[in-house]
């Protein structure tokens, strides 16, 4: 089976830094991403880990231990508009499918 | 703006009715994805077609339908709907059959079930 589990929601000051972790059980892992969805919007895309480490991308960064089934988003100088949810989603095994969590609520404040 | 489309963006209906939403993929992605989004259950996939053909399935219910056609786009057809079936419906597309492959999520349809 599988389970995705991440805070459902997180509170930050703007120009903080906020780590939003993510840990997974899966039957069969292929990749993990990313994604920032703004109330009422798409999903966008952030970052995709299949491999063991950090990937740095200016302000945000994702990691990733496939060992430990854990990754975490970190957010550096927070502004304003970062306020947003948070999906952390998982490529099941080699069926294809991208297995989502619920999602982390993130607020930030001034 | 991701290029994916669909349409409409809001629909209301009632229970037992069927609808149909529409989607436009990026173009030249081959793939379309379908998920639901509600408010207890976050993103759950439904399925994927590639180039016409189904791909992968996820948790569709069979009062729901989809297909994509020759110049790619997308419907996915919904039937004797239920109050639960409410819901934002996400079309994504990506340009490859992997689902490793980037997504790219167009605005969504808004479907309220009274």
């Amino acid at each position: 089976g599988q389970n995705i589990d991440q805070p459902t929601e997180m509170t930050a000051t703007e120009g903080a830094i906020v780590q939003i972790n993510c840990t997974y059980q899966t039957s069969g892992f292929n990749g993990l991403f990313w994604y920032q969805q703004h109330a009422g919007e798409a999903p966008t895309f952030l970052s995709y880990n299949v491999l063991d480490g950090l990937e740095e991308k200016g302000r945000f960064s994702s990691f990733l231990s496939r060992s430990k089934g854990y990754s975490y988003l970190l957010l550096k100088e927070l502004q304003m508009k970062d306020s947003a949810s948070y999906l952390c989603a998982v490529i099941r095994g080699a069926t294809n499918k991208l297995i989502f969590g619920t999602g982390t609520l993130l607020a930030v404040q001034p | 703006d991701s290029g994916v489309t669909q349409t409409p963006k809001h629909l209301i209906t009632a229970t037992g009715q069927r609808v149909t939403l529409r989607c436009s993929p990026r173009s030249g992605d081959l793939s379309v994805y379908w998920y639901q989004q509600s408010l207890d259950q976050g993103l759950q996939f439904l399925i994927q077609y590639y180039n016409g053909e189904e791909r992968a399935k996820g948790n569709i219910l069979e009062r729901f339908s989809a297909q994509q056609f020759p110049d790619l786009h997308s419907e996915l057809n919904l039937s004797s709907l239920e109050l639960g079936d409410s819901a934002l419906y996400f079309c994504a597309s990506s340009g490859g059959t992997s689902v490793t492959n980037e997504q790219f999520f167009g605005p969504g349809t808004r479907l309220t079930v009274l």
